[in-house]
């Protein structure tokens, strides 16, 4: 099974740290992708991939950057975390740009940033 | 425009059925995943359609409208860990936010 592992589950940080959440997924997939999910709002895209070094603004980039220096890693950053950013972070994964099932997402479990 | 739309809440009694419909507006449309998430945890695949029809798989039943722009997922036999959100999400993948765009979901609560 594919797997996507995120560092932690759970992260208490100061406003103003700098917050590193890392990724990873086993299965040689090209995508790569950073939600924050928060009620009432669903899932809001912050960040994706599709290669090696290549990254893409979702619809809430303001306050993140990311890197993806290997296939398998990819890495969201908080330059200076705010309190407003107190979420819970998704990672997920899939094959490639295409049409079909095998086209789907693979969730990492997440990790609930508490920003205080 | 891209949206996806979907109940935001729903109840239902355990041992009944319940559909859960999302209706979307997309640029694109290469297929409807359906994923259950439950609370704290990763979303997980439930199913899949792209052509127009009832796709079953057990308890669980998918069905697409493409002319409609109209998906329902369908539970059967209820149980209680059934409580969970249920995320809709459009494969769209000439896109320019990603491969599938995402309903907010729908929470089940399944009462006794």
């Amino acid at each position: 099974d594919v797997k996507v592992t995120q560092s932690s589950r759970y992260l208490v940080k100061r406003t103003g740290e700098k917050v590193f959440l890392e990724c990873v997924q086993d299965m040689d997939h090209e995508n790569m992708f950073w939600y924050r999910q928060d009620p009432g709002l669903g899932l809001r895209l912050i960040y994706f991939s599709y290669d090696v070094k290549m990254k893409e603004k979702g619809d809430i980039p303001e306050g993140y950057s990311v890197s993806r220096e290997k296939k398998e890693r990819f890495s969201l950053i908080l330059e200076s975390a705010s309190t407003n950013q107190t979420s819970m972070y998704l990672c997920a994964s899939s094959l490639s740009r295409g049409a079909g099932p095998n086209y789907g997402y693979t969730f990492g479990s997440g990790t609930r940033l508490t920003v205080v | 425009g891209q949206n996806i739309d979907q109940p935001t809440e729903m109840t239902a009694t355990e041992g009944a059925i319940v559909q859960i419909n999302c209706t979307y507006q997309t640029s694109g449309f290469n297929g409807l995943f359906w994923y259950q998430q439950h609370a704290g945890e990763a979303p997980t695949f439930l199913s899949y359609n792209v052509l127009d029809g009832l796709e079953e798989k057990g308890r669980f039943s998918s069905f697409l409208s493409r002319s409609k722009g109209y998906s329902y997922l369908l539970l059967k036999e209820l149980q209680m860990k059934d409580s969970a959100s249920y995320l809709c999400a459009v494969q769209n993948y000439g896109g320019s936010q990603g491969n599938l765009i995402f309903g907010k979901g729908t929470k089940l609560s399944v009462k006794p």
